[in-house]
């Protein structure tokens, strides 16, 4: 079955540098979450897209905005990054058809490590 | 999302059930009690889900107490593919309520 895809998986940049990442949700899921995840951190919510709208936001710096395209896929962009926007940063999709996205599960990609050096 | 408590470490032996708790006395009539797990350098697993009844699916079972202010997950055969974080989520009617609060969750360590 199709998972959720994240590209690229590594990603090294520098200081101040910008840095895009995306991620290709599963087929017909309706909603999508950003999480970063520092070393030795739980994972950490950033933001969330349904229906290519943005929906809840959570600790997500200015210097980070996201979208959600007509084809469903989200990118994530980071401007002038800093040594602490190391981390693995995940994208998670969901199919809630019109339900509570209370009752549904959640599909997590593998990740994008990001090194900012 | 509302807190959850949990231990911050557990071990098991190989093909032993596990019980892995979770407390979350402030739980609202309508707040759905999820289970994910990650292993080290993967994304988060969905593992289960309940509201009030026990749960049960092909990788654990779910046992919520009749109060609803703790849960337990079991892992009825601890296998060595199943050391993991575990992170007990409360998804509650907050907004759009389009996100997952993880907290600090149990790290299970399987012996051999």
């Amino acid at each position: 079955a199709a998972g959720v895809i994240q590209s690229p998986r590594h990603l090294i940049k520098e200081k101040r540098e910008t840095a895009t990442l995306k991620c290709y949700p599963i087929p017909r899921h309706d909603t999508v979450y950003w999480y970063q995840q520092g070393p030795g951190q739980d994972p950490q919510f950033l933001i969330s897209f349904y229906e290519k709208m943005q929906s809840d936001k959570g600790s997500i710096p200015d210097r980070f905005s996201a979208q959600q395209f007509s084809d469903y896929h989200s990118e994530l962009n980071m401007s002038s990054l800093e040594l602490g926007d190391s981390a693995l940063y995940f994208c998670a999709s969901s199919h809630t058809g019109g339900q509570l996205p209370l009752n549904t599960e959640a599909f997590f990609g593998q990740g994008t490590r990001l090194t900012v050096v | 999302d509302a807190k959850t408590t949990q231990p911050n470490s557990m071990e098991s032996n190989e093909e032993e059930p596990v019980h892995l708790p979770c407390n979350h006395s402030t739980i609202s009539g309508t707040d759905y009690i999820h289970w994910y797990r990650q292993l080290p350098s993967q994304g988060p697993e969905y593992v289960i889900h309940g509201l009030t009844s026990n749960v049960n699916n092909r990788m654990a079972s779910l046992a919520i107490a009749e109060d609803r202010k703790s849960s337990t997950l079991i892992l009825h055969r601890a296998t060595l593919r199943d050391a993991a974080v575990y992170y007990c989520i409360l998804r509650i009617f907050s907004g759009s309520a389009r996100q997952l609060t993880f907290g600090s969750g149990t790290q299970l360590t399987v012996l051999p």
